[in-house]
């Protein structure tokens, strides 16, 4: 098993530029997440997918959409780039049970700089 | 208070010693719990989960969740070099919606 996987792993982008970022898992897991990691701020969540068919806005969405394609993939796009969206972005994926939260797989991220 | 609370450190250990890795949650936490590793320029790794009050060891990583005190706990025995890196601590929101809260991370240093 692969697990978590994205593509591509590194991109520079000029501000105004458009791009996707794609991930997948083939865990037959139920939840799909991304977020960014920039240096002293932690993990942000931007998007997650509870589940196929379903999206919700984390906490920094504004500059992203994400389209839950099936239930292996989960893709983030950027419509206008800006620098202020130069950072590490990880998608993960997680299953659960009822109520219980299982454990989250982490793909190994792209690192997006916006010039 | 922040939903998971991490001191940043650094949390230097000499090798060989006990690591002692600490996160407090609020209200806003369910009670499932996840440690993760995470080394400079990589993605977070699991390395425990645990989901019940008491101790939970694996190899020579314990975890200690206390549900009264909100409190969680990673113990790393035997500290080597190649822990240093930087630790996550984790939980469910207990608002259903199945996001996960992180907090913003402990970095550890070993020291040989």
């Amino acid at each position: 098993n692969a697990g978590v996987t994205q593509t591509p792993k590194f991109q520079v982008l000029k501000t105004g530029q458009s791009m996707t970022l794609q991930c997948a898992q083939d865990m037959n897991h139920n939840s799909m997440y991304w977020y960014r990691q920039d240096p002293g701020m932690g993990l942000r969540l931007i998007y997650y997918s509870a589940s196929e068919g379903t999206t919700d806005k984390g906490e920094v969405p504004n500059g992203y959409n994400v389209s839950r394609l099936n239930k292996r993939e989960f893709s983030l796009r950027l419509e206008s780039a800006a620098p202020s969206q130069t950072s590490v972005y990880f998608c993960a994926s997680s299953t659960y049970h009822g109520s219980s939260y299982n454990e989250q797989f982490f793909g190994p991220g792209t690192r997006l700089t916006v010039l | 208070q922040k939903e998971v609370e991490q001191n940043s450190g650094p949390l230097s250990v000499p090798e060989g010693a006990i690591a002692s890795l600490n996160c407090t949650y609020s209200d806003r936490v369910s009670q499932s719990f996840f440690w993760y590793r995470q080394y400079s320029g990589k993605s977070p790794e699991l390395i425990m989960s645990i989901y019940s009050n008491g101790d939970k060891e694996d190899g020579r990583f314990t975890a200690q969740l206390n549900k009264a005190s909100q409190y969680v706990s990673l113990l790393i025995r035997d500290s080597q070099p190649s822990d240093s890196a930087t630790y996550l601590c984790a939980g469910g929101a207990t608002s259903g919606t199945y996001k996960y809260i992180f907090g913003t991370g402990t970095r550890l240093k070993v020291l040989a």
